[in-house]
C-alpha cells in the first residue's frame, strides 16, 4: 500500500476490557515497530519485529501487552484487562531494514487513539 | 540511561520568522539521528543524519548534526502557518528502536 495503515483509528474501552489494534505496514517492509505516545510526550518504543520474529519486546510495559506478526506482514498489538494508564496513541512504523541496526528510516502510521474509561 | 532532550518545548512565532529547534542526546552506540514532523496524525519523516557537519536541506528546512557535542539543530526559514506542528527528534542506537525526545510544539501565527 501507499503507507502504513492502522485500525481502528479510535478505540474507547471500559477498564478491564481486552483490545486489539491492527497495523498494516508498507508492502515489502521487513521491520515493524510499535510505539506508545502519551499526551504531550514523544513516542516510546514497545516492540520490534523482523519479519515474523519478535526480536525486541523490552519496551512492553507489562505482561498485559502482547504483539504478534504471524505471517511477517500485518501485526496486532493486544492489550488485556485495559487500565486507565493504557490510554495513549499507539503508533506503528515500518522500515525496509533487513537486519537490526540497519539505518533505514521508519515510516509511521496514523496511530490508534485508545481511551480507557 | 539514554536521553534525548529537545528545546524549547514550545515556541510561538510570526509568519516569516526563522526558527531553530534543538536536540541534544546522550546514548551509547549512536547510529543516527532523525527528525520528524507530527501534526494531528502520523509523524512524517524529515531528515536522517549520521555524519557530523554535513547539512541536510529540504526547501526551507535544514538540519545538521554535531557528534562531538552530541546535538542537532533543525532550522526553518520564512516560516508559514503550515509549519505549525510538533517536531520530534529521535536517536537510533545499534539496534533498531528509536528513542524520542518530548518534541517541540511550534506555532506559527499569521
Amino acid at each position: 500500500g501507499a503507507g502504513v495503515s492502522q485500525s481502528p483509528r479510535y478505540k474507547v474501552a471500559k477498564r478491564g476490557q481486552d483490545v486489539a489494534l491492527r497495523c498494516d505496514p508498507i508492502s515489502g517492509h521487513v521491520s515493524l515497530f510499535w510505539y506508545q505516545q502519551a499526551l504531550g510526550q514523544g513516542p516510546e518504543f514497545l516492540t520490534y519485529f523482523q519479519n515474523e520474529a519478535q526480536l525486541d519486546k523490552s519496551g512492553l510495559p507489562s505482561d498485559r501487552f502482547f504483539a504478534e506478526r504471524p505471517e511477517g506482514s500485518v501485526s496486532t498489538l493486544k492489550i488485556q484487562r485495559t487500565q486507565q494508564e493504557d490510554s495513549a496513541v499507539y503508533l506503528c512504523a515500518s522500515s525496509p531494514a533487513r537486519f537490526p541496526g540497519d539505518t533505514d528510516t521508519q515510516y509511521f502510521g496514523p496511530g490508534t487513539r485508545l481511551t480507557v474509561l | 540511561e539514554d536521553k534525548v532532550v529537545q528545546s524549547p518545548l514550545s515556541l510561538v512565532v510570526h509568519e516569516g520568522d526563522t526558527v531553530t529547534l534543538n536536540c541534544s542526546y546522550e546514548v551509547t552506540n549512536f547510529r543516527s539521528l532523525l527528525w520528524y514532523k507530527q501534526e494531528k496524525k502520523a509523524p512524517t519523516f524529515l531528515f536522517m543524519l549520521t555524519s557530523s557537519g554535513i547539512e541536510k536541506k529540504s526547501g526551507r528546512l535544514s538540519s545538521i548534526l554535531d557528534k562531538k557535542e552530541l546535538f542537532s539543530i533543525l532550522n526553518i526559514t520564512a516560516t508559514q502557518t503550515g509549519d505549525s506542528a510538533v517536531y520530534l527528534c529521535a536517536v537510533r542506537k545499534g539496534g533498531s528502536r528509536l528513542t524520542f525526545g518530548e518534541g517541540t510544539q511550534l506555532t506559527v501565527n499569521p
